[in-house]
């Protein structure tokens, strides 16, 4: 089964409004993870970086106004993209590394979001 | 900079061999994974070398020099579900850099 949990999986938006994906680790406890996007037919681009209990680091080129990320907790963080725009279409993921220092990260399922 | 290199697209035929080369020139290195990704799916973990030399799982084999910023991943005994891409991707301290991915179309 999943130990990272992504939510909602598809998601609509009306442009200018603000959208919330919410990333979850299950049974484990993960101080980082990471948010990438990809657009369609392209890679994943690391967006930024989400450490528990600070700031984010962001990627150059990366909005940190309007992708909001907040790691409240050690098993919760949350992309919101703010003020929402067509381009900003694309497929969220998130992944969480297993425990500190450990080679194994493992990646959402993935939320594709639609700006109209 | 961060580089890293992959063919955009190959083509096999069911039950062949395919090698999917990777070059990579990154400020750090931290060891080198490959991913599987269906269309519209999160990427699947395949394999990650940190050392040189061969790993080898089941039908897949990754291989890792990094005097040379090069890998591969071979897949054996090619089936129509290994239609996918393939994603190279280098661990630098706690981030992973992604290659621009590879589509595999097996064909029967």
């Amino acid at each position: 089964g999943a130990v990272v949990s992504q939510h909602p999986s598809r998601v609509i938006c009306k442009s200018g409004t603000s959208v919330k994906i919410e990333c979850r680790s299950l049974d484990f406890q993960a101080t980082t993870m990471f948010w990438y996007r990809q657009f369609p037919k392209q890679s994943l681009m690391l967006m930024a970086t989400s450490n528990e209990g600070s700031k984010a680091t962001y990627e150059q080129g990366v909005e940190k106004d309007k992708f909001l990320i907040n790691h409240a907790s050690l098993t919760l963080s949350t992309l919101t993209v703010t003020s929402a725009h067509p381009e900003d279409s694309s497929f969220y993921i998130c992944s969480a590394r297993y425990r500190r220092g450990g080679n194994t990260i493992y990646f959402g399922e993935g939320s594709w979001l639609t700006v109209v | 900079g961060q580089n890293i290199d992959q063919p955009t697209e190959m083509t096999a035929t069911e039950g062949a061999i395919v090698q999917i080369n990777c070059t990579y020139q990154t400020s750090g290195f931290n060891g080198l994974f490959w991913y599987q990704q269906h269309a519209g799916e999160a990427p699947t973990f395949l394999s990650y070398n940190v050392l040189d030399g061969l790993e080898e799982k089941g039908r897949f084999s990754s291989f890792l020099s990094r005097s040379k910023g090069y890998s591969y991943l071979l897949l054996k005994e090619l089936q129509m579900k290994d239609s996918a891409s393939y994603l190279c991707a280098v661990r630098n301290t706690d981030k992973l850099i992604f290659g621009t991915g590879t589509r595999l179309q097996v064909f029967p």
